[in-house]
């Protein structure tokens, strides 16, 4: 079966510091790969999705990148922190080739002080 | 892009009652259209979805309809319970253009759903 892990569960880190957060997925190939934010209270904003290695596609002008260097692999990356990056970062993935259906990861706490 | 308006915000009902949540999206393309359940400080899990080929689908004590015509879709809970409180986020998928396998899930802003012993 299929499995997403995502770490670390939570992350504080002052601002103008840099931001690695790491997603993999299990037991498939060639999954679609989504990182969602999430403010306290609010809903799920699309940040970036990537349908292969190296193919990434930004929703969104922010602080925050993403890269795909293996094909179950997604990193979200920031090189300078701000206060507004503070949030509930999701990764996503759902099977390739026209299948909708997603599911998340246990998502990363993140705290900009 | 696409936008998707979910309403409530906030939804309080009595034990054993039928709540009732409701979406609108924008874009006539999106042809998905999935329920996700998010406890607090957890994950996001799929509860059911239905496609535009579907008007309505149910499973248990949930069902969702979809009126395309009007891009109107909505959640139903019968006999609601206490393990139902949660927030409950809307969804519409749209294919982006030049990435054909990639599907979009655009969220609405959720509805907090508590029920009252």
């Amino acid at each position: 079966s299929q499995t997403i892990h995502q770490w670390p569960a939570t992350l504080v880190q002052p601002v103008g510091s840099p931001l690695s957060l790491e997603c993999t997925v299990e037991g498939t190939s060639n999954p679609n790969l989504y990182w969602y934010r999430q403010a306290a209270g609010r809903g799920l904003q699309l940040l970036f999705y990537s349908v292969g290695i190296g193919q990434i596609s930004s929703e969104v002008p922010q602080n925050l990148s993403a890269s795909r260097p293996q094909d179950r692999q997604f990193i979200l990356s920031s090189k300078k922190l701000l206060l507004s990056d503070s949030g509930f970062y999701l990764c996503a993935w759902s099977p390739g080739v026209g299948a909708d259906g997603y599911t998340f990861g246990s998502g990363t706490r993140l705290t900009v002080v | 892009g696409e936008n998707v308006e979910q309403h409530p915000s906030t939804l309080s009902v009595q034990e054993g009652d039928s709540a009732v949540i409701k979406c609108t999206y924008s874009d006539s393309a999106s042809n998905y259209f999935p329920w996700y359940k998010q406890e607090l400080g957890k994950r996001p899990q799929l509860i059911i979805d239905i496609r535009s080929n579907v008007g309505e689908k149910k499973d248990q004590r949930i069902a969702v309809t979809l009126n395309k015509t009007a891009k109107h879709f909505s959640l139903h809970i019968t006999e609601t319970q206490p393990e139902d409180s949660a927030v409950y986020f809307c969804a519409a998928s749209l294919r982006p253009t030049g990435y054909s396998s990639a599907s979009k899930i655009i969220f609405g802003s959720g509805t907090r759903l508590s029920i009252r012993p």
